[in-house]
């Protein structure tokens, strides 16, 4: 069974500090690790997906396979960036999961101007 | 809007009333998902389907629930008999993949529940 954690329900932080939202994972296998995220009144979306290797909004994550982790950062935040953010995982070879998608409890970020 | 679509928004019903959501996937997307969020969690999966094949179901779907996708278009979720602990949000996804080929997953906005 594969499980997401994310330690930090709150993380608030000033406008231009760097920030970094945690996730940890457990599963056997070969995983694919995200982050969605959703702002205020919009629906989940996709922020970025650790395969892309991309930067989205200034935002990275680099999955690191020794410590299972999967954190996201951005060097200097902004207010717009102030919303829910969820770390998921999905195996990432065949098998029967067909690609559901297992989440962590999310972590708010609110970014003070 | 040409993203995934879910009616109503927001249903209110008495405990022990059925409901049913709908959730139109985006057109080309074989693969459609069924999660549900509840207050200060995040999604859980519920059930799973390729084209109108239900494949996956999670141990939370109980025996009051059941999901179909008759032609592999949209999808329904129905809760019969109704209890409080039902009351969450309901969420949709859809995707395409092929074989181990798993694209990534677009949410609707939901449907949220409260049963009292």
């Amino acid at each position: 069974a594969q499980r997401v954690t994310q330690p930090e329900k709150l993380l608030s932080v000033f406008k231009g500090a760097p920030v970094e939202l945690k996730c940890n994972y457990s599963y056997s296998g070969s995983p694919e690790l995200f982050w969605y995220v959703q702002y205020s009144r919009q629906r989940l979306q996709l922020l970025l997906r650790h395969i892309s290797r991309e930067s989205i909004k200034g935002f990275t994550a680099d999955l690191n396979k020794g410590e299972t982790s999967f954190h996201l950062k951005k060097p200097f935040a902004q207010e717009e960036d102030s919303a829910m953010y969820y770390c998921a995982l999905r195996p990432n070879a065949g098998g029967t999961s067909y690609g559901k998608l297992t989440f962590g409890q999310g972590t708010i970020l609110t970014v003070h101007p | 809007d040409t993203g995934v679509s879910q009616d109503p928004r927001h249903k209110i019903t008495k405990r022990g009333q059925n409901v049913t959501f709908r959730c139109d996937p985006i057109s080309e997307h074989n693969r459609l998902y069924w999660y549900r969020q509840t207050l200060g969690q995040g999604p859980e999966f519920l059930t799973y389907f390729q084209n109108e094949a239900q494949l996956e179901k999670s141990r939370l779907l109980s025996d009051r629930f059941s999901a179909e996708r008759p032609k592999g278009s949209f999808s329904t979720l129905e809760i019969q008999r109704t209890e409080q602990g039902d009351s969450a949000m309901y969420l949709c996804a859809s995707s395409f993949g092929q074989g181990v080929i798993k694209n990534i997953q677009y949410f609707g906005a939901g449907t949220r529940l409260s049963v009292l």
